[in-house]
């Protein structure tokens, strides 16, 4: 039971180019969350995705950054003109369930997309 | 803007300790989340609490959400090097937690 995965883990790219993030949420799960992590700094929530949807955007930078999760294939953060403040851990995490403290849903993180700009 | 603060940032202990580490906040939270982080991971969630009192136990870590459900303490009985890692505490904004707000974060490191 394979869990949430993101590729690729470490990303290099120059000032102006373009960063696409891949995420699969585990097997049977249709909400997905991406997560941005700074050096000493907690997560800084991003987008809520459900299949096909995007359901909040609230911390999705105007400008630049979009995120998809289409009904086939993993849900994709693309980040275009990269800058060097974009450089940072990119998580995505994946629940059954949205999110709720009625229902005891949690969410499962992956890995994380490594992300350097020069 | 709800926030959250977490402290100490960094701790350093020696095995067979006891730690406790704390998340503070101004505002209320409808519920809070404790995650451990090891390095080039992702958060594992450890434990969630919802009501103002709640104390929850998960084997040598105590977690305990404040009454008026702005602050949470974890604290670890005779710590093992294995606990080490950035502890992260996060704050649901609304009753539905569909997305959370996360603390920076406490790095703890157990030394044998």
């Amino acid at each position: 039971n394979a869990g949430v995965m993101q590729n690729p883990r470490h990303l290099v790219r120059r000032r102006g180019q373009e960063a696409r993030l891949r995420c699969s949420p585990m097997k049977g799960h249709s909400h997905v969350y991406w997560y941005r992590q700074l050096p000493e700094e907690g997560l800084k929530f991003m987008v809520y995705l459900q299949k096909e949807n995007i359901i909040d955007e609230s911390g999705m930078p105007k400008e630049r950054f979009s995120a998809e999760f289409p009904k086939e294939g993993p849900s994709i953060l693309r980040i275009q003109q990269v800058v060097r403040g974009d450089s940072a851990a990119y998580f995505c995490a994946s629940s059954a369930q949205p999110l709720s403290i009625r229902r005891s849903s949690e969410q499962y993180f992956g890995p994380g997309t490594r992300l350097t700009v020069t | 803007t709800q926030l959250l603060e977490q402290s100490p940032q960094f701790l350093s202990i020696q095995e067979g300790e006891n730690l406790t580490v704390y998340c503070n906040s101004s505002s209320v939270f409808s519920s809070l989340q404790w995650y451990r982080q090891e390095p080039g991971e992702g958060p594992v969630l450890l434990v969630t609490v919802v009501t103002g009192g709640e104390v929850k136990k998960l084997k040598r870590l105590t977690f305990q959400f404040g009454d008026a459900r702005k602050d949470s303490s974890l604290h670890i009985t005779a710590a093992q090097p294995g606990d080490t890692g950035l502890y992260l505490c996060a704050g649901a904004r609304d009753n539905y937690g569909q997305n959370f707000v996360f603390g920076p974060g406490t790095r703890l490191s157990v030394l044998p």
